[in-house]
């Protein structure tokens, strides 16, 4: 299965923009990438998610980079809301595809 | 606005009874899930269930079977409750069919609040 890597951990200010970066490097051609995130004492609950195009919705944006080894999650304007983990992870393309594999995610921090 | 309902938060258990965790969703999904969650391990899948009264195993389901009766409802089940199954248990729901063994589309989770279980 094709795997994630994000940073451990990331910190932001309150109304500033977020890049949450997630490399991919083994992504096969018609694999999802989904972003969730996990707040405090909650389950995981999505984000957004994306094919090979760039996506918005009114959470956050997803840019998928032209090779698709790589996606960005762009928080506009971070609120203390957004402090959770955000995880990034593939829909595989072949074999049992419903095994979604969710790793360690990468932890953000908003001050104020 | 409550989608996918697990009916306990919290849970203390001794070792060897018999635990049920229920998980409930209203938005008609065909498939469900459980996982459980340790630190420093993930998310880690245990069953799947895409179809009522049809399962497959995840990647850790020793010691956990599953029923699904009724498609808004899937259960995990504890046969003898020990230790090391301690954990954060979270339920999901996705929309989306198989076909030939595989997902198409998406298929977007939505999880429940997780249920804490203790095994003392």
């Amino acid at each position: 299965d094709a795997k994630t890597t994000q940073p451990n951990s990331m910190e932001s200010n309150e109304e500033e923009p977020v890049h949450l970066p997630c490399n991919h490097s083994t992504i096969s051609g018609t694999d999802y990438i989904h972003w969730y995130r996990q707040l405090p004492s909650q389950g995981p609950e999505y984000v957004i998610h994306g094919l090979t195009s760039n996506v918005n919705n009114r959470m956050a944006s997803l840019a998928i980079a032209e090779d698709r080894k790589s996606s960005t999650l762009i928080l506009h304007r971070a609120t203390l809301r957004d402090a959770a983990v955000y995880y990034c992870i593939l829909r595989p393309s072949g074999g049992s595809n419903y095994k979604l594999t969710f790793g360690k995610g990468t932890l953000l921090t908003v001050n104020p | 606005d409550v989608k996918v309902t697990q009916s306990s938060r919290y849970l203390v258990k001794r070792t060897g009874e018999k635990v049920f965790l229920e998980c409930v969703q209203d938005m008609d999904h065909e498939n469900m899930f459980w996982y459980r969650q340790d630190p420093g391990l993930g998310l880690r899948l245990i069953y799947f269930s895409y179809d009522v009264k049809m399962k497959e195993k995840g990647d850790i389901p020793e010691g956990y079977s599953v029923s699904r009766e009724k498609k808004e409802r899937f259960s995990l089940i504890l046969e003898s409750a020990s230790t090391n199954q301690t954990s954060m248990y979270l339920c999901a729901s996705a929309s989306g069919g198989l076909a030939g063994g595989r997902w198409r589309g998406a298929n977007v989770l939505t999880f429940g609040a997780g249920s804490r279980l203790t095994v003392l």
